[in-house]
């Protein structure tokens, strides 16, 4: 069965500060994956996907079979990526998340 | 725009009340989901349905069944509800395929008294 796991709950840098939110996840398949997004009071929306190789405000994420990993990093914290980061897996129909991370970009 | 409209933002209900949360749909995705958010524990998929009257289990079905008689439409329904079912209740959908992306509801938060 699909896994995604994010080991931290919260994460707190200073703005400028690099960071990383880390994702590892369990499927015998060939994967795909992706990054959502909630900021306070608002609904939950996709960040980025791996497939598009795409950088979504300044984020990344790399895809590393051998690691089984999918970290989304960032060089430059801003005060406005403070929000709740959720990692998520889908395979033909189904979609799982992971717990969340909880990102605070202090000033 | 996509829209997924949850018919309740918030419910109070009381321990063994019959309780259903709505969700709409208005861009004819195949794929809907339904999500509880707790802390610390992140969304947990309870069912997921493909296409009208299908439906699959997720992660955590005990406590709820679903209905989807049509396709916008996706209803959760807690036969007797329960303390431990006070939670935020999201609901997704998404057009067929891998590279989709889910499009969510504003949530709906339910205490059970």
């Amino acid at each position: 069965a699909q896994r995604v796991t994010q080991p931290e709950k919260l994460l707190s840098v200073f703005k400028g500060a690099p960071v990383e939110l880390k994702c590892n996840y369990s499927y015998s398949g060939s994967p795909e994956l992706f990054w959502y997004v909630q900021y306070s009071r608002q609904r939950l929306q996709l960040l980025l996907r791996h497939i598009s190789r795409e950088s979504i405000k300044g984020f990344t994420a790399d895809l590393n079979k051998g690691e089984t990993s999918f970290h989304l990093k960032k060089p430059f914290a801003q005060e406005e990526d403070s929000a709740m980061y959720y990692c998520a897996l889908l395979n033909n129909n189904d979609m799982r998340f992971g717990a969340g991370t909880r990102l605070t970009v202090k000033p | 725009d996509v829209k997924v409209t949850q018919s309740s933002r918030y419910l109070v209900k009381r321990t063994g009340e019959k309780v259903f949360l709505e969700c709409v749909q208005d861009m004819d995705h195949e794929n809907m989901f339904w999500y509880r958010q707790d802390p610390g524990l992140g969304l947990r998929l309870i069912y997921f349905s493909y296409d009208v009257k299908m439906k699959e289990k997720g992660d955590i079905p005990e406590g709820y069944s679903v209905s989807r008689e049509k396709k916008e439409r996706f209803s959760l329904i807690l036969e007797s509800a329960s303390t431990n079912q006070t939670s935020m209740y999201l609901c997704a959908s998404i057009l067929g395929g891998l590279t989709g992306e889910l499009f969510f509801g504003e949530g709906s938060r339910l205490t059970v008294l």
